[in-house]
């Protein structure tokens, strides 16, 4: 089993719409949790950190359930610039060793 | 101010050759880190530096890879005896002590032929 599992998409959206990515990881000792947006071609760039209470930053909300193990990112009023690959990523050991699920493949639609 | 830089950003080498891959990381980061990204695949750790020190390298996938940072701040990715299977996006990170950001440089597309 892969340590970090996404829905490869693709999604393809309308402007406006909302849109939810799930993610599962198989540790449940794993520490920390994030999301990054990796554009076509591009690096990765960290897009928020996931925390157990939950967070919010913007048109962007970060969810974590430690006992489903179990992370969400939910982008609300999308936009042509949220077009991107959306990684999921877990911090296992809590040494900065990441580990990135295959990415969900978002596209916007106008 | 100047992000991770990596060099060369494309390289084809023929299969059996030897190359090396360059990253210069963010001054003052201590962190650095290696990673291989095969197309439609995230990111996969290859090994970790804390200054000059390797303190996991455990992500390498044989020992034709190997990794430096001699000096603590420029480090290089050798890998020997290209294999076809080697190609793919190689990622260098690098992040200030304490805090979880990884900030990752353009990566160099590697292509075994």
């Amino acid at each position: 089993r892969k340590e970090v599992e996404q829905d490869p998409g693709p999604f393809n959206v309308p402007e406006g719409a909302t849109v939810a990515f799930n993610c599962t990881y198989s540790n449940s000792a794993s520490q920390s949790f994030f999301w990054y947006r990796q554009d076509c071609r591009k690096e990765p760039k960290l897009l928020m950190s996931v925390y157990s209470s939950g967070n919010e930053d913007g048109r962007f909300t970060a969810q974590l359930n430690r006992a489903s193990q179990y992370i969400s990112l939910l982008i609300r009023d999308s936009k042509l610039s949220d077009s991107a690959t959306y990684l999921c990523v877990v911090d296992r050991t809590g040494a900065n060793n990441l580990f990135f699920g295959t990415g969900t493949r978002l596209t916007v639609i106008p | 101010g100047a992000g991770v830089s990596q060099s060369p950003r494309y390289k084809v080498a023929k299969r059996g050759q030897d190359v090396a891959l360059r990253c210069d990381p963010i001054s003052g980061h201590v962190s650095l880190f290696w990673y291989q990204q095969a197309l439609g695949q995230g990111p996969e750790f290859l090994t970790y530096f804390q200054n000059e020190a390797q303190l996991d390298k455990s992500g390498l996938p044989s020992d034709r890879f190997f990794a430096e940072r001699p000096e603590g701040s420029v480090s290089t990715l050798k890998i020997q005896r290209t294999q076809q299977e080697d190609s793919a996006v190689y990622l260098c990170a690098s992040s200030p002590e304490g805090l979880y950001e990884q900030y990752f440089g353009p990566g160099t597309r590697l292509t075994v032929t």
